[in-house]
């Protein structure tokens, strides 16, 4: 079953872009991901789905400041502009033969 | 606008039972796969179970499996995961999440603790 590999933390400043990455493991390079937003003491919130080509679709509501895209077995989730309540972990999905994994979670801190 | 509502949890003895129940609303239920995630305090995600539309065919993680049973009501729009032999490490706030295909878990509830304690 697939891997996925995310940094623990990140940080950036207000109005700058930050690039989180979720590395499927080799075999499942090519694998569809879901990236979740969890803010502090909330639920997790879906962002979007990303293909291995890079296109991606937006859950509703989300802002035009989330972006994605992929590169071989990584996949991206860009969020430009910053704003403070962008300070949240960031967690990658991705499922096989009806199994669920998620990524171990990329904590972003907003300077 | 879709609504998942969890509701069942609580304080449990090592070795007691707890049904969880997710409402939903806003969705046609009985066509929508429906998953169990939880999150121990201060954790990351991860899946529990996974049980599909109409036929319902289930699906769980190693650790729970012979534990945990994953069900739904669909003319009551209800999801249930019902909790046997639960354990100190079964301790977390689980998620009621839909399904969309191919997509991933595209809306979540807002959670309920379960907390096995002695």
């Amino acid at each position: 079953q697939p891997v996925l590999t995310q940094s623990s933390s990140a940080s950036a400043s207000p109005g700058s872009s930050v690039k989180l990455t979720c590395t499927l493991s080799n075999t499942h390079s090519n694998y569809i991901v879901a990236w979740h937003q969890q803010q502090p003491g909330k639920a997790p919130r879906y962002l979007m789905k990303l293909e291995g080509g890079g296109s991606y679709n937006k859950g509703s509501g989300i802002p035009d400041r989330f972006s994605g895209s992929s590169s071989g077995a990584d996949r991206y989730l860009t969020i430009s502009n910053l704003q403070s309540e962008d300070e949240a972990d960031y967690y990658c999905e991705t499922w096989d033969s009806n199994i669920r994994l998620f990524g171990g979670g990329t904590k972003l801190t907003v300077l | 606008e879709v609504q998942l509502v969890e509701s069942g949890g609580g304080l449990v003895q090592p070795g007691g039972s707890l049904t969880l129940s997710c409402a939903a609303s806003g969705f046609t239920f009985s066509s929508s796969a429906m998953t169990w995630v939880r999150q121990a305090p201060g954790k990351g995600l991860e899946w529990v179970s996974s049980i599909t539309g109409s036929d319902g065919h289930t699906y769980y993680t190693d650790s729970v499996k012979g534990r945990f049973t994953i069900s739904r009501d669909n003319p009551k729009k209800t999801l249930f995961l019902q909790m046997n032999s639960l354990r100190a490490e079964d301790t977390a706030v689980y998620y009621c999440t839909k399904l969309l295909a191919g997509t991933g878990s595209d809306n979540w509830g807002q959670g309920t603790l379960v907390a096995v304690s002695s």
